[in-house]
């Protein structure tokens, strides 16, 4: 398994600012994921965090919106640029441990609130 | 491009009554993950299921997927208030590049009255 922690917990931010999320996990691991879960909604997938190279982005995600980092295979950085209301989600951090079929962990989740 | 239909949306139960929750799938899966959230949080990891006719049981939740590799049913035994929350059943992509993304079902909102 794979212990992952979060921060913020819990944000609420002013239109037009930027949020950066962390996400730190206690084991080195394969692959990492950045998913949003709007309100009422389910998981959509955003980008796949790539160690030492650019995120690979969803469609209908950017790079310039959604700037992603991961510098080692432990941390990921998810930043939600010149935010709007529209942006209110909950942000997941995701991590599996290879590339196959193998089980998938989530973070306690960044619940952002844009006003 | 995969979708997973949950039913029910919601579940009213009492404690102590058994239920089943169905996802269905509009492809073949390649691997089948159910998860529990609490409202507003994190995702907690239940079982993954890869195999047609796979069934697993972790306390009072069995898991199962079908034959054909369509369809998963998550059933619990004797409810009880704290098994309340969304359950999200999530399906990896064919084999290729994408099977490492999941693809998630809307949830169903479980309620165990006391």
């Amino acid at each position: 398994s794979a212990v992952i922690s979060q921060k913020p917990s819990r944000d609420i931010c002013q239109r037009g600012t930027s949020l950066t999320i962390q996400c730190q996990v206690d084991s080195q691991v394969t692959m990492m994921f950045w998913y949003r879960q709007q309100p009422g909604q389910s998981l959509t997938l955003i980008a796949t965090a790539n160690q030492g190279s650019e995120a690979t982005y969803e469609s209908g995600f950017v790079i310039d919106k959604f700037p992603i980092s991961r510098p080692n295979l432990t941390f990921s950085t998810l930043t939600v640029s010149n935010m709007s209301p529209e942006d209110s989600s909950i942000y997941l951090c995701s991590v599996t441990h290879g590339a196959g079929n193998t089980e998938a962990f989530f973070g306690q989740g960044t619940r952002l609130t844009v006003v | 491009s995969q979708e997973l239909e949950q039913s029910p949306q919601s579940l009213i139960v009492q404690e102590g009554k058994n239920l089943t929750i169905n996802c269905t799938s509009s492809k073949t899966l390649y691997g089948l993950y159910w998860y529990k959230q609490k409202y507003g949080e994190g995702l907690i990891f239940l079982m993954m299921l890869q195999k047609g006719g796979e069934e697993k049981s972790h306390e009072k939740i069995t898991a199962k997927l079908d034959e054909k590799k369509q369809q998963s049913s998550l059933h619990i035994t004797a409810s009880q208030p704290s098994h309340a929350g969304i359950y999200l059943c999530g399906a990896k992509g064919d084999s290729g590049g994408s099977n490492y993304k999941l693809t998630f079902g809307k949830g169903t909102l479980l309620t165990v009255n006391p």
